[in-house]
């Protein structure tokens, strides 16, 4: 099994910050790997796919880039709506193993 | 508008089986891979399942001959029938998975989950 991990498990910033958080995996996986966004009590929303493809409807503050195993999201300018917990997850093999996240809070 | 709405989260001992149910609306139900993926309280998510629009069906190692993932396409329902354990408790969600292209396969739309909880 293909297991994901993230950095930092945690981080504090404030709005209008640069947020870079940082998804590898345990063996290569090409651009297979997308990321979700979860805000508490709420389920999962999807953000970016293949690596670096941004959903419609994202905002472009968000972008993501890598391939082969190691993987960036980044923020470009934090926003109050965007404080949450971010999941990396790898869609090329099964089972579909999912990071295990990184929760943005305000500083 | 694509809706997803997951039930039949309830109180079940371990052992015991529950049927969860996911009805889907606003896509063409039959062409698209269904998934489960579950959230332990405080935790995580973790894939669980998924089946092909074709029937294939796959299951993470941890829930592997304890769970049965299935469709009904007349009925744009898929269900999860478990025999729980205790480290089966947690919100479950259903996801559509679309993929076209290679690399672009992803869960795209989520439910709002159904609560399971197992004790005695």
């Amino acid at each position: 099994d293909i297991q994901m991990t993230q950095s930092p498990s945690s981080l504090s910033a404030s709005v209008g910050d640069r947020v870079t958080i940082t998804c590898r995996a345990s063996q290569s996986i090409s651009n297979y790997l997308n990321w979700y966004q979860q805000k508490p009590g709420k389920a999962p929303q999807f953000l970016i796919y293949a690596a670096s493809s941004l959903q419609s409807g994202v905002p472009s503050r968000f972008s993501g880039s890598g391939s082969g195993a190691d993987f960036t999201l980044t923020i470009s300018s934090l926003q109050p709506e965007d404080f949450a917990t971010y999941y990396c997850q790898q869609s090329y093999s099964t089972p579909f193993t999912f990071g295990p996240g990184t929760k943005v809070d305000i500083k | 508008e694509v809706q997803l709405l997951e039930s039949g989260g309830a109180l079940v001992q371990p052992g015991g089986s529950l049927r969860l149910s996911c009805a889907a609306s606003g896509f063409t139900f039959s062409s698209y891979a269904m998934s489960w993926v579950r959230q332990a309280p405080g935790k995580g998510l973790e894939w669980v399942s998924i089946i092909s629009s074709g029937g294939n069906a796959y299951y993470a190692d941890s829930v592997k001959g304890r769970f049965t993932i299935s469709r009904d396409d007349s009925k744009n329902t898929l269900y999860l029938l478990m025999i729980s354990l205790p480290e089966d408790a947690a919100v479950y969600y259903c996801a559509r998975y679309t993929y076209s292209n290679s690399p672009n396969r992803y869960f795209d739309y989520w439910g709002q989950g159904t609560l399971v909880t197992v004790s005695s």
